[in-house]
């Protein structure tokens, strides 16, 4: 089974511009693994921020932004909010399966 | 507008079955996949496998195949998740999520507390 990497944590500033990325331990992420990014806080349920590499939603702030950066799918968020501090998922596509990422501890400090 | 309603909590025993319910509504409920996630305490999320319930054709991840049946009920608009021979490692939140086919996932149940537990 392909195991799916995030950074397990990071850290940015209010205001500031973080980056963060997700792909397996070898080969490169394709817009054909139709990358969704996730927002989970903590006991709630995940919820849809980007899908298929770079789609938002109608609930989705204009600071966060999808893409493939290097070879793996990555989530950008511009102008960090303290309410943006939570948990990070992605999910990637397999011929026919799904795999989540281990997910990325944002802190915003 | 769209709402994805999933069962109560459920306490079971190890060796026992759960059937988890997610109520949709606000949408057509063929036009979208329904899947399966779970979340073991303070762990990742693992996506368990999903159906299609335009046709009841379902997709398994190989981990949960031949321990968890994915059905539908059109008439009803709900999805069902089946999980058998249930161990403590089952203990977990499940939801259920709606795909629009091509990977735009959406929506999302509020989650189902199940705890495996003698």
């Amino acid at each position: 089974q392909t195991v799916v990497t995030q950074e397990p944590s990071l850290t940015v500033s209010p205001g500031g511009t973080v980056t963060l990325t997700c792909g397996p331990s070898t080969g490169a992420v394709t817009s054909g693994h139709l990358p969704n990014w996730f927002q989970q806080q903590p006991g709630q349920a995940p919820r849809t921020l980007i899908y298929s590499t770079n789609n938002k939603h109608s609930w989705t702030p204009a600071r966060f932004s999808g893409s493939l950066l290097g070879g793996k799918a990555a989530l950008t968020l511009s102008g960090v909010q303290p309410e943006d501090e939570a948990e990070y998922y992605c999910l990637l596509f397999y011929g026919g399966s799904w795999v989540f990422g281990g997910g990325t501890k944002l802190t915003v400090l | 507008q769209v709402q994805l309603v999933q069962s109560g909590a459920e306490v079971k025993e190890p060796g026992a079955s759960v059937k988890v319910s997610c109520k949709t509504s606000g949408y057509t409920f063929t036009d979208y996949y329904i899947h399966w996630v779970r979340q073991a305490p303070g762990q990742s999320l693992e996506w368990m496998g999903m159906i299609n319930p335009n046709t009841g054709g379902t997709n398994y991840a190989q981990k949960f195949q031949g321990r968890v049946t994915m059905t539908r009920d059109t008439s009803i608009t709900t999805a069902y998740m089946d999980v058998s021979s249930l161990r403590s490692d089952d203990t977990a939140v499940y939801f259920c999520a709606r795909e629009l086919r091509g990977g735009h996932f959406d929506y999302w149940g509020q989650g189902t507390l199940v705890t495996v537990s003698s």
